[in-house]
């Protein structure tokens, strides 16, 4: 499958501890993305990166979030000393930049839960 | 921040017929896209609309767009029950992020 993976897929944690969530992109795509989406929303977006950088970052990702993207290829999203508002699906989403019109490619989220 | 807004936020129809939902959005774009989305899955990419047309088809469906009324809408033909999902439009600007909506429902019964 050369989809996008995520993992794990669902995540039960405590306040207060850290969570670190992976995605895996296609391999040929260049951009991935991150958001998050919480029950009867749309996706919000949180941050992407283009190959190793991190060129946008949404004001809804506090100091606790942090994103890499080391080397261009998976991405690790954690979240430190996590809060119950964090409780939400995380969707990575990957694409090969092709002018504007780019389409993304979603993996199937982590669920996260906060105690 | 959502950009903006699918109508209605919920819409259940019968196998057979057309499912139409709406999408307004607030600021200039330069495409507009539909994903779907089954219950806990990750999003699908349906179909896409650049700002300099007007409609578009793709098997069964076919979408609008209206830059002067900043608004789309999503057609379904002859629904099936596996249409049964969240629609969401999503917009995209200057910047290189996709703006989500608030999503749209469809309950598709046999």
């Amino acid at each position: 499958d050369t989809g996008v993976s995520q993992n794990p897929r669902h995540k039960i944690t405590k306040r207060g501890q850290n969570v670190t969530f992976r995605c895996d992109p296609i391999s040929e795509h260049n951009r991935l993305y991150w958001y998050r989406q919480t029950l009867g929303q749309g996706p919000e977006f949180l941050t992407y990166f283009q190959n190793e950088a991190q060129l946008e970052k949404s004001r809804l990702l506090s100091d606790r979030f942090s994103a890499e993207r080391p080397k261009g290829s998976f991405s690790t999203l954690e979240i430190q000393r996590t809060e119950q508002g964090d409780s939400a699906m995380y969707l990575c989403a990957s694409s090969l930049i092709d002018s504007i019109n780019e389409k993304l490619f979603f993996g199937s989220g982590t669920q996260l839960s906060v105690l | 921040s959502q950009q903006g807004e699918e109508d209605p936020q919920a819409l259940s129809i019968q196998e057979g017929e057309n499912a139409t939902m709406n999408c307004s959005y607030k600021t200039s774009i330069n495409n507009l896209q539909w994903y779907r989305q089954n219950s806990g899955r990750g999003l699908v990419h349906l179909i896409l609309i650049r700002s300099n047309e007007r409609e578009k088809h793709s098997g069964r469906l076919r979408v609008t767009l209206d830059t002067s009324k900043k608004s789309s809408s999503l057609l379904i033909t002859a629904s099936r029950a596996a249409d049964t999902a969240s629609y969401f439009c999503a917009t995209a600007g200057t910047a290189s992020k996709l703006t989500f909506g608030t999503g749209t429902r469809l309950q598709v019964t046999l």
